[in-house]
């Protein structure tokens, strides 16, 4: 069974310039999240989907990031302008549904360095 | 403020050692998780706890969820350098009602020298 894939694996940028990445889930799974991980911290999460509808954003910085599942199976997470408070692991996640039965699947993540 | 605060934040042993990693909060969780995540990789599940009191193992690892579902632990015993990695802790809390959003902990850096 193919894993939660994840693209670009590393992106540098400089300040105020955006970025875009994309999220292939693990086919079957109605729910998808982004997470944020700090270099040092644990993953914090930016946002929940199930299916195409968004469950859960309320750490979402939405003045600057984005994110949409259109239909309700690849996801994009964008980020503009970004910041250098904004380097990070971005980690896509997908389960088969919202309940605490269905185990979580990390992908490999994307490194953004700001610059 | 940290929803779960685990310790040590960092640990560096020898290849045979045992060791202990702890997660506590003041916040009664539905059930909590246990990864390990890998440089360069993504976080992968090892366990979930959801009864007060439980005890679960895998191997060499022994998990256990604290009476009052508020802190956990995680001992390793007679360690070996492939269990070196980053170990996050990942509570649920029951106001989540119907969405499952596990919040983590900062993690354990654990190393351990062959």
């Amino acid at each position: 069974e193919a894993g939660v894939a994840q693209s670009p694996r590393y992106k540098i940028i400089e300040k105020r310039q955006s970025v875009a990445f994309w999220c292939n889930p693990i086919s079957g799974h109605a729910t998808l999240y982004w997470y944020q991980q700090i270099l040092g911290q644990g993953p914090k999460l930016l946002i929940q989907f199930q299916n195409n509808g968004v469950v859960d954003d309320s750490q979402l910085p939405k003045d600057r990031f984005s994110a949409e599942r259109l239909k309700g199976v690849d996801s994009t997470l964008k980020i503009q302008p970004a910041k250098l408070e904004d380097s990070a692991v971005y980690l896509c996640a997908s389960s088969w549904g919202p309940n605490s039965g269905n185990t979580i699947y990390f992908g490999e993540g994307s490194w953004l360095t700001v610059v | 403020t940290q929803l779960l605060e685990q310790s040590p934040q960092f640990l560096s042993i020898q290849e045979g050692e045992n060791l202990t990693v702890y997660c506590n909060s003041s916040s009664v969780f539905s059930s909590l998780q246990w990864y390990r995540q890998e440089p360069g990789e993504g976080p992968v599940l090892l366990v979930t706890v959801v009864t007060g009191g439980e005890v679960k193992k895998l191997k060499r690892l022994t998990f256990q969820f604290g009476d009052a579902r508020k802190d956990s632990s995680l001992h390793i015993t007679a360690a070996q350098p492939g269990d070196t990695g980053l170990y996050l802790c990942a509570g649920v809390l029951p106001s989540s009602g119907g969405s499952y959003i596990p919040t983590f902990g900062r993690g354990t850096s654990l190393i351990v020298h062959p």
